[in-house]
């Protein structure tokens, strides 16, 4: 069935370093969807991306969206402790009423 | 605006027993979706309804159902319960479906 698949696994960075993770689909997504679940929480809506190229910016994290609307990528500059956590990707699948998620990447930060 | 509630927040049920989880949407919000999520399958769709009408459902057994009541409240059950449906049990609201969800805290239920 139709996956998104979330690049890498785990991330352990140094307080300070970027972090970047990346989501692919073989198929076209009509958006995408990132979230971020903090240890011991559940996940939290932090942005939807529509247009093909789109970029969003949220203070220190950048979302992009491809060209091609197969892939999609969150990049958080300047990595604090509060951003310990995992980050996913969703998107509706073709014929909606359904969202997948990626497995989700889930960031260290040692202060 | 009160978020997405789900009770109980935790539950220990024994195997062959059936649980039902709540869920209270987002008001006004008419699409509820439930996620199993566990360490080893992550977030893992389970069925959305929408005015009360499911439309859609994840790969998941008969022993795992839903519904959806008039005031967009949803529950969902899981009858003879095994211990591989330990999980967090996750209720997620929007306004039409395809769009960011509001999650709910969760139900953590532990089969022994």
């Amino acid at each position: 069935g139709q996956q998104v698949m979330q690049i890498p696994q785990y991330q352990h960075v140094q307080e300070g370093e970027d972090f970047t993770t990346y989501c692919n689909s073989s198929t076209t997504l009509s958006n995408i969807q990132w979230y971020k679940q903090r240890p011991g929480g559940h996940p939290v809506f932090l942005i939807q991306l529509v247009k093909s190229g789109e970029v969003k910016k949220q203070k220190r994290l950048t979302f992009q969206f491809g060209e091609a609307k197969k892939n999609s990528s969150l990049h958080i500059t300047a990595t604090q402790t509060t951003d310990v956590g995992t980050y996913f990707c969703a998107a509706p699948i073709t014929g909606g009423f359904k969202t997948i998620f990626g497995a989700g990447t889930r960031l260290f930060v040692k202060a | 605006k009160a978020g997405v509630t789900q009770t109980p927040r935790y539950l220990i049920k024994t195997r062959g027993q059936q649980v039902t989880l709540s869920c209270s949407p987002i008001s006004g919000h008419r699409s509820v979706s439930w996620y199993q999520q566990t360490p080893g399958q992550g977030l893992q769709f389970l069925f959305e309804y929408f005015s009360e009408t499911q439309r859609n459902k994840g790969n998941f057994p008969g022993r795992f159902s839903g519904r959806q009541f008039s005031n967009s409240r949803s529950e969902m059950n899981v009858s003879t319960l095994e211990l591989g449906d330990s999980a967090l049990y996750l209720c997620a609201s929007s306004f039409e479906g395809s769009y960011g969800y509001t999650f709910g805290s969760g139900t953590r239920l532990t089969v022994v």
